[in-house]
């Protein structure tokens, strides 16, 4: 099983800063790693598919990168609607499908 | 508009079973690999399991392998999950999801999700 692991933990921003999230991989994953966005309450949302791909309708503030074991979602000038929590997914190898513990982006 | 809408969740005893339902519209359900995602009060995501386009075939994740089946009927749009030999540790919101690429025979990632069925497993 593929673990995923999310850092930090816990983000402090404000408004119109950058936010860097990071999710590494225990084993490589190419680029078949996505990001998810949550809010309280809610379901979670695809951002972006195969590490860099944004998902339809998702706002180019949001941009990701990486390849193999190591991953970034960026979320540029930060929204007051993008503090949520943050998750990545792989699909590389399945089964099982995993995700990474999450990132919670807090004012 | 897509719209997956979950039923079926509740408070169940440990031991015993629960039916979730998860009614498709807005699109081809026939077209789409469905999953069951979970997630335990306060805590992340976990993939449960997945039914191809067709029902040809189906995965699970260990955690619930041999308890929980997956299943679809295409003729009613609707993607189910029957729970059996539910444990404290099952309690958490159930979402049914669509896979992103249709026709396909792979796990690919979660483009519309349904919002949630909570299920408490809790003597």
């Amino acid at each position: 099983e593929i673990v995923l692991t999310q850092s930090p933990a816990t983000l402090s921003l404000s408004p119109g800063d950058r936010a860097t999230l990071s999710c590494r991989a225990s084993q490589t994953v190419g680029t078949y790693l996505g990001w998810y966005q949550q809010k309280p309450g809610q379901a979670p949302r695809l951002l972006i598919y195969d590490a860099s791909n944004r998902a339809t309708g998702i706002p180019a503030r949001f941009s990701g990168s990486g390849s193999g074991t190591d991953f970034t979602l960026t979320i540029n000038s930060l929204e007051p609607e993008d503090f949520a929590v943050y998750y990545c997914q792989q699909r590389s190898s399945w089964p099982p499908l995993t995700f990474g513990g999450g990132t919670k982006v807090e004012i | 508009q897509v719209q997956l809408v979950e039923s079926g969740g509740g408070v169940v005893q440990p031991g015993r079973s629960l039916s979730l339902s998860c009614e498709a519209s807005g699109f081809p359900f026939n077209t789409y690999g469905m999953h069951w995602v979970r997630q335990a009060p306060g805590k992340g995501l976990e993939w449960l399991a997945v039914i191809w386009y067709d029902g040809s075939d189906k995965y699970y994740a260990d955690s619930v392998k041999g308890r929980f089946t997956i299943s679809r009927d295409n003729s009613k749009n609707t993607l189910y999950l029957e729970m059996n030999s539910l444990r404290v540790e099952d309690t958490a919101v159930y979402y049914c999801a669509r896979d992103r690429r249709k026709w396909e025979l792979l796990c690919d990632y979660f483009d519309y999700w349904g919002q949630g069925t909570l299920v408490t497993v809790s003597s």
